[in-house]
């Protein structure tokens, strides 16, 4: 079975200020590996994910993570955070193949961007 | 492209009653939909797993009597939450997927926040 552990349940950071959100898994197989934003009473919203290839990945709003694999990490970085980005960030993983597609995902991070 | 709703999106009803949630692909066919359950502060739990026209998968733990799940066409999902209790109180997230090859992605519903009284 897959884990996923996301240590930062709270991430305070000023506007315009680099962030960085961990995240950690723990599997035995291959795995494919995403980051989601939910924001207040909504679904979430993929915000980039690692399926095979490169191990940067990178969305269109500015934030990128990188798959690494002897330190089993996903953490997601932003140079320049915005208002805007106040959210709840999951990570979460599923097994690469035979896995049924299923997502097993952190506990979340909370991203607070202040003025 | 790849827009999955939920209806309603809030519901409060008293305990003891029955409640369903619809879950629809609104732009493509899901061949496989699932449903989380999200508590607050609280990572999503999947539910269960359910194929156009088979039986749902359901995760250990997860009363199948209890949230009884439809998969009735390649559009439509529905969770029922039977004689519903306080503690079933949450938010419930669906997601839609069709096949795209070496991983089929998930699409998201908006969720549906439910209150038993």
């Amino acid at each position: 079975a897959q884990s996923v552990t996301q240590l930062d349940s709270q991430v305070p950071v000023f506007e315009e200020a680099p962030v960085e959100l961990r995240c950690n898994y723990s599997s035995s197989v291959s795995v494919y590996l995403f980051w989601y934003v939910q924001y207040p009473n909504q679904g979430l919203q993929l915000l980039l994910k690692y399926l095979s290839g490169s191990t940067l990945v990178e969305s269109i709003n500015g934030f990128e993570a990188e798959f690494n694999k002897s330190q089993t990490s996903f953490h997601l970085r932003k140079p320049s955070v915005h208002i805007s980005d106040t959210a709840e960030y999951f990570c979460a993983v599923t097994r690469g193949t035979g896995g049924g597609n299923k997502l097993t995902f952190g506990t979340g991070t909370q991203l607070k961007v202040e003025l | 492209g790849a827009v999955v709703s939920q209806h309603p999106s809030r519901v409060i009803c008293k305990s003891g009653t029955s409640v369903k949630i619809e879950c629809r692909s609104l732009d493509f066919q899901a061949t496989t939909m699932f449903w989380y359950r999200q508590f607050p502060k609280k990572s999503l739990m999947l539910m269960a797993t359910s194929n156009e026209g088979s039986k749902a998968t359901y995760e250990q733990g997860v009363e199948k009597d209890k949230f009884l799940i439809n998969h009735a066409s390649l559009t439509l999902s529905t969770l029922t939450v039977t004689s519903a209790h306080p503690e079933d109180s949450s938010f419930y997230i669906c997601s839609a997927s069709y096949s795209q090859g070496s991983y089929n992605e998930q699409f998201f519903g908006p969720g549906t926040r439910l209150t038993v009284l």
